[in-house]
């Protein structure tokens, strides 16, 4: 049972590149989310998806798509990277009912030059 | 909207001291409140969560927190530091706004344990 998964672990990308940061959970969650992590900015949540077929906006949406492609899994695309991206990014999974606890992933540098 | 604020953003202590992290929410209903742990370069692991029932909450690693609502506080105390429990706190609120169980976190308390 790996729980939440994200690949890769470290990306370098230029400006204006594209890449896709890839979410996978083991758990039969319904709910699957997208973090940004800053220094002194906490968790800030980027786009979140409450059950299968479905995506929301959080908090900082811009410049980011996502797609949940099944139940297991939650990407998140940056179309034309820019230097404000370079960040941690962390992906979380719920259960979905009530008001459990979300799961983390290991988190994904990417340093955006 | 909820809102959570740690005051602190760095906590020194010694080791065997006591370990006291502020948090205080906002919320229109009755919160759910979760503690979260995260190591330098691991994801976020949680420490222990409030919803409803006892108001002292006990967790891993010895961590406790108690929710007291005249206060709107759920500040996470450990009687004894260890060397290990140096690392990043947050503090979340459960979100509902509408989106049914987004977290809003805290900034982040960064615990150093001194020898």
């Amino acid at each position: 049972n790996a729980g939440v998964t994200q690949t890769p672990k470290f990306q370098v990308l230029k400006t204006g590149q594209s890449m896709t940061l890839q979410c996978a959970q083991d758990m039969n969650h319904n709910s699957m989310y997208w973090y940004r992590q800053d220094p002194g900015m906490g968790l800030r949540l980027i786009y979140y998806s409450a059950s299968e077929g479905t995506t929301d906006k959080g908090e900082v949406p811009n410049g980011y798509n996502v797609s949940r492609l099944n139940k297991r899994e939650f990407s998140l695309r940056l179309e034309s990277a820019a230097p404000s991206q370079t960040s941690v990014y962390f992906c979380a999974s719920r259960e979905g009912q009530g008001y459990g606890e979300q799961y983390f992933g290991p988190g994904t540098r990417l340093t955006v030059t | 909207a909820q809102s959570v604020t740690q005051l602190g953003s760095h906590v020194s202590v010694s080791e065997g001291a006591l370990v006291l992290l502020r948090c205080n929410y906002s919320s229109s209903v009755p919160p759910y409140l979760f503690w979260y742990v995260q190591y330098p370069n691991q994801g976020l692991q949680l420490l222990l969560k409030y919803t409803t029932g006892a108001t002292l909450v006990k967790g891993i690693n010895g961590f406790e927190a108690e929710f007291k609502k005249s206060e709107t506080s759920f500040h996470l105390t450990k009687p004894s530091a260890h060397m290990s429990d140096a690392a990043e706190y947050f503090c979340a609120v459960s979100d509902y706004g509408g989106s049914q169980g987004n977290l809003i976190f805290g900034k982040g308390t960064k615990l150093s344990v001194k020898p």
